[in-house]
Parts: C-alpha cells; structure tokens; sequence
C-alpha cells in the first residue's frame, strides 16, 4: 500500500508565478489535510478537506491560497501570484476517518526567487 | 487545543534510554497526547498515542502520571537513526484532531 505521494518534491518559482503542489492520499483515505513548515519551526494547520469539499481552512492565508480535492485525482494546493514569504516545506497527510492518525507525505519544498 | 511545552533539544548516546517529558497543564478530558517523530526532509511520522497510566508499542513507551499534566516519551537503546525533532500533540480524537498543533518540538540528538 504505497504511502502519501506528494508531486513536485522540489519546485522553484519566480515572484509573481503561481505554483501547483498536488497530494495523492494513501489509499481508502478520503480526509486530506496540508500543512506549511518553515525552517527551524513546527508544522502550522493549513486546510482540511474531504473529497468535494473544504471542511476546514482556517490556517489559509485569505488571498493568493486556494486547495481543492475533487472526487477523482490528487488534492491540489495552488497559490498564485507567490512572495518570497511562501517559499517553506508544504506537507500533505491523509486519514481513514477524521479522527484516524494521519500519515504524512514526504513534502514539496517550494523556493521563491 | 491544550498547549505543549518540550525542551528544545536533548543530546544522547547509542544505547542509552531516552526520556523526552512534555508539558501539558491545562489538559481537557478528552484529550489524547499523541508524539509524532520527524527526520530531516521528510514528513512527521506517528509514533505513539495514549489517554492515561502507560502505552506501549514496538517504538516506545508513553508515561501519562494520574493527573494527565505531564507525559514523557520514552525511547529504549537508541540508536543514531533515532536523531530526529519529536512532537508532543494534545488533543480531543473526535475533534482537535482533524488539525495537527504542532509547537518546535524536542530535537534529538544521538551520537555514537
């Protein structure tokens, strides 16, 4: 059972460009969550999706963010017109039911130049 | 979400016992205390959960005294794979759960 895929591992943009970071859950799990972590700090709760919906989002910026986990594909974390500010290590975890444990994926590391 | 306070790093060696104690003082009733592990680039990884007196798992140990205020991770024989930041999250299973609290952690340092 492969684990939590998370694409592009690394991904390099320049200010004003948008940037896609997709999460493939783990298999049977339909709760997905992602989290931002910036150097030398703890992860910080971002959203919280099932599939079709947003359940929680109250750690998303209010602009310039936006996720989405449509009932076929990958969950997909999209930030458009991006800062140096953004640029951190953005972490997907999935679970069975919403009080499950979460499995993490391995992260995109988004640079901004 | 109860807040947590862990030292911010602890240095150990290849085969000692490692005790990382997590502060929780104003732990709720239902809440669990759940420890994750993170190694460089990757990310947490669960290790171990528990409500109350002691859990156990192939992994470590968790050590919950009655008044639930305090817990302490601990890790048998480490080895240098075990160098690593640990996590120590409270929160209710059926509610606090679904977003992950995580504070800047315990970094762990093991040498041979």
């Amino acid at each position: 059972n492969a684990g939590v895929m998370q694409n592009p591992r690394h991904l390099v943009r320049r200010r004003g460009q948008e940037a896609r970071l997709r999460c493939s859950p783990m298999k049977g799990h339909s709760h997905v969550y992602w989290y931002r972590q910036l150097p030398e700090e703890g992860l910080k709760f971002m959203v919280y999706l099932q599939k079709e919906n947003i359940i929680d989002e109250s750690g998303m910026p209010k602009e310039r963010f936006s996720a989405e986990f449509p009932k076929e594909g990958p969950s997909i974390l999209r930030i458009q017109q991006v800062v140096r500010g953004d640029s951190a290590a953005y972490f997907c975890a999935s679970s069975r039911e919403s009080y499950y444990e979460q499995y993490f994926g391995p992260g995109t590391r988004l640079t901004v130049t | 979400l109860a807040k947590t306070t862990q030292p911010i790093s602890m240095d150990s060696y290849e085969g000692q016992e490692v005790n990382i104690t997590c502060s929780h003082n104003n732990i709720a009733t239902n809440d669990y205390i759940t420890w994750y592990q993170q190694f460089p680039s990757q990310g947490p990884r669960f290790i171990i959960q528990g409500y109350k007196t002691k859990v156990t798992n192939e992994v470590a140990s968790l050590f919950i005294p009655a008044d639930r205020k305090s817990s302490t991770l601990s890790l048998p024989r480490v080895s240098l794979s075990d160098t690593a930041v640990y996590y120590c999250l409270v929160g209710d299973p059926n509610t606090g759960f679904q977003k992950l609290v995580f504070g800047t952690g315990t970094r762990l340092l093991v040498s041979p």
